[in-house]
Parts: C-alpha cells; sequence; structure tokens
C-alpha cells in the first residue's frame, strides 16, 4: 500500500521569502500528486496537482517539482503572504482499485509579516 | 452552487450514544470518504464508497458505520464502540476515476464532534 511522509511539520519564513515543503511516497505506481491547503476550522481545498507525467507544474506563486525516480514531489511558494499561513498536506493515490488518497502529516506554514 | 456540504458543523455527544454526521455532495461524483482529523495530525480514512450500495473500510473502521443509499448522501454513525471520538470529520467526494485517473477530491467544511 501507499506511505506518504511530509517534512517539515511547521515551518516559519518571513513574508516574502520562498517555502518549501517535501513529500515522499512509497508506491511507485502512483500517478497523481495533489496538495491541499487547510485554513483553521475548515476543510482542505485543491490548490495545485501534477500527474506522473510532467515534472513540473506552476500556477503563479506555487509550484510543484514531481520526481519518480526518487520518488519525491514539493511544492515551492514564492513572495509569500501572511495569507499563505496555514496547514498543508500532501497525498498520493493507494494504487489497488479504489484509488484513494493517502495524505502526508501536514505542514503548519506561518509566514510572518 | 455545486458542492459538498457537512452538517452540523459542531455536534456534542454523551457518552454512550451514537450520532450521525451528514454528507451531501450535488457534484455528481460517484466516489465519496469520510476522514477524521485529530489535532495536528494528517487526515486518517475512516471509510469510503466507490459507488452507491457499495461502501469499504478505510484504515480506522473501527466503531463507525456508513451506508450508501443514494449518490448524493454518504451519512457517518459514530457508534457508542468508538472509544474516543472527540475528533473533526471531513467528508470529500471525487469522480471515480477510470484505468487509474485519479482526480480532484472536493471536501466539506467538515464537523467538529466532541463527547462531553
Amino acid at each position: 500500500g501507499e506511505n506518504v511522509e511530509q517534512h517539515p511539520s511547521t515551518l516559519s519564513v518571513q513574508e516574502g521569502d520562498s517555502a518549501v515543503i517535501k513529500c515522499t511516497y512509497s508506491d511507485s505506481a502512483s500517478n497523481y500528486f495533489p496538495w491541499y491547503k487547510q485554513e483553521l476550522g475548515k476543510g482542505p481545498q485543491l490548490i495545485i496537482d501534477i500527474r506522473s507525467n510532467v515534472g513540473e507544474k506552476k500556477d503563479q506563486r506555487i509550484a510543484v517539482t514531481l520526481n519518480k525516480t526518487a520518488k519525491h514531489f514539493s511544492l515551492h511558494i514564492t513572495e509569500t503572504q501572511p495569507e499563505d499561513s496555514a496547514v498543508y498536506f500532501c497525498a498520493a493515490p493507494w494504487m489497488d482499485s479504489s484509488y484513494k488518497l493517502i495524505f502526508g502529516s501536514g505542514t503548519r506554514l506561518l509566514v510572518r509579516p | 452552487d455545486g458542492g459538498i456540504t457537512q452538517s452540523p458543523k459542531y455536534l456534542f455527544r454523551k457518552e454512550g450514544q451514537n450520532v450521525t454526521l451528514s454528507c451531501e455532495q450535488n457534484l455528481n461524483h460517484d466516489a465519496m470518504y469520510w476522514y477524521r482529523q485529530d489535532p495536528g495530525q494528517g487526515l486518517r480514512l475512516i471509510y469510503y464508497s466507490q459507488i452507491v450500495n457499495d461502501f469499504q473500510k478505510g484504515d480506522i473502521a473501527e466503531g463507525y458505520s456508513v451506508s450508501r443509499e443514494k449518490k448524493e448522501s454518504f451519512p457517518l454513525t459514530v457508534t457508542s464502540a468508538q472509544k474516543n471520538p472527540t475528533a473533526f470529520y471531513l467528508c470529500a467526494s471525487s469522480i471515480r476515476g477510470g484505468s487509474g485517473m485519479n482526480t480532484e477530491a472536493f471536501f466539506g467544511q467538515g464537523t467538529r464532534l466532541t463527547v462531553v
């Protein structure tokens, strides 16, 4: 089955700096890697995802990179803003017939003004 | 507006009681999921359903039950057998991918259950 590990568990950066969160996965057949942002007291929302046929995807200030050989993927946030402060989760699918998502343990990002 | 709705937002349960958390979606998604989130923790899968009248246990199904009688609805019952039910419960849905094609999971806003 799939195992997803996420680091770091907490990250504090100065406004305007970049933030990087990393995840590793165990199932080499996994083909879809989403990142979710969860604000306090709310449900997670998808912010970016990547499929296994590409190595990088960007959307304005956020980007995700994927290294299939090493089985890891990373979230990059540039020019961080206070509203980026939240908990971020990575996920990867369990490649049995269910394709259910297995989530990392989360990273609490704090952007200091 | 299409979306996924959980109710209630806050729920209090006395020890020994069963309680049911509601989850409704109007996205026409086949698959629905229940996750449990404890403070500072990730999301752990309780139950999931890929199609009406079918559901499977996740990693922490003990003390919980579900039903999937309608495509739009996937209620979760927290039974008295669940010894530590205080947590934040999240429901999600997605299009059931074919040929291994996964798609985005949409989450509800959660129900915070507290045992009093």
